[in-house]
């Protein structure tokens, strides 16, 4: 079965720093592009970050642009996201999401279970 | 920040027909597929319809999907209590080179 396990949330205290990690299974990670994605409590989904499957081209929304850093082992089948300057606004469940590949900017197919990000003092 | 509009709510008897729209711009929508996740409350979002008008195997033909110029929309017919979820559109934007999702479609079935 083709999954996804993200690990790492937890409390951050503000300006802090939290790294989240993805854990990829039933298939190669290193073939396919991933994103983070977030939903704050109550609220809508937000996309974080993409990184192609080499690694080699990154995006950012511009929330979290120069705090938050992407990136990946293929070897270890892993994605990882640096989270520094947490703020409360980065309060949310942070989902970990393969893209299908088919084209490019593909359908995010598989889609981990989400971890928890809380930010406060 | 939501760069694609959806209605906040939608409902409809069991048997009915309900369509949420998503409006987007010439940076995403107009020039990109579109895709639509179900969120059922509590659980992680599932992939209903990629590439404007196609669904994943396993997903039923009630969902169809469309796309005109900068607008698409959603189409659940027959509606079942199951479908009771919140819906989301979501396209690549070249203008921000990143995903956007829609503010959302909560669905209610009455």
């Amino acid at each position: 079965e083709m999954q996804l396990v993200e690990s790492g949330g937890g409390l951050g205290q503000p300006g802090g720093s939290l790294r989240l990690s993805c854990s990829a299974s039933g298939f190669t990670s290193s073939s396919y592009e991933m994103n983070w994605v977030r939903q704050a409590p109550g609220k809508g989904l937000e996309w974080v970050s993409y990184i192609s499957h080499n690694g080699k081209t990154i995006y950012y929304a511009d929330s979290v642009k120069g705090r938050f850093t992407i990136s990946r082992d293929n070897a270890q089948n892993s994605l990882y996201l640096q989270m520094n300057s947490l703020r409360a606004e980065d309060t949310a469940v942070y989902y970990c999401t393969r893209e299908d590949g088919a084209v490019a900017h593909d359908a995010f197919d598989i889609w981990g279970q989400g971890t928890m990000v809380t930010v406060s003092s | 920040q939501s760069v694609l509009t959806q209605p906040p709510s939608a409902s409809g008897t069991p048997g009915q027909r309900v369509t949420i729209s998503c409006s987007g711009s010439s940076s995403n929508i107009g020039r990109n597929y579109v895709y639509w996740y179900q969120q059922i409350p509590g659980s992680a979002p599932k992939l209903l319809v990629y590439k404007n008008n196609q669904r994943p195997s396993g997903v039923p033909d009630r969902f169809s999907g469309s796309k005109s110029g900068t607008s698409a929309s959603l189409a659940i017919s027959g509606l079942r209590s199951e479908d009771e979820a919140d819906y989301y559109c979501a396209a690549w934007d070249d203008s921000l080179r990143g995903y956007v999702f829609g503010t959302g479609t909560k669905v209610t079935v009455l």
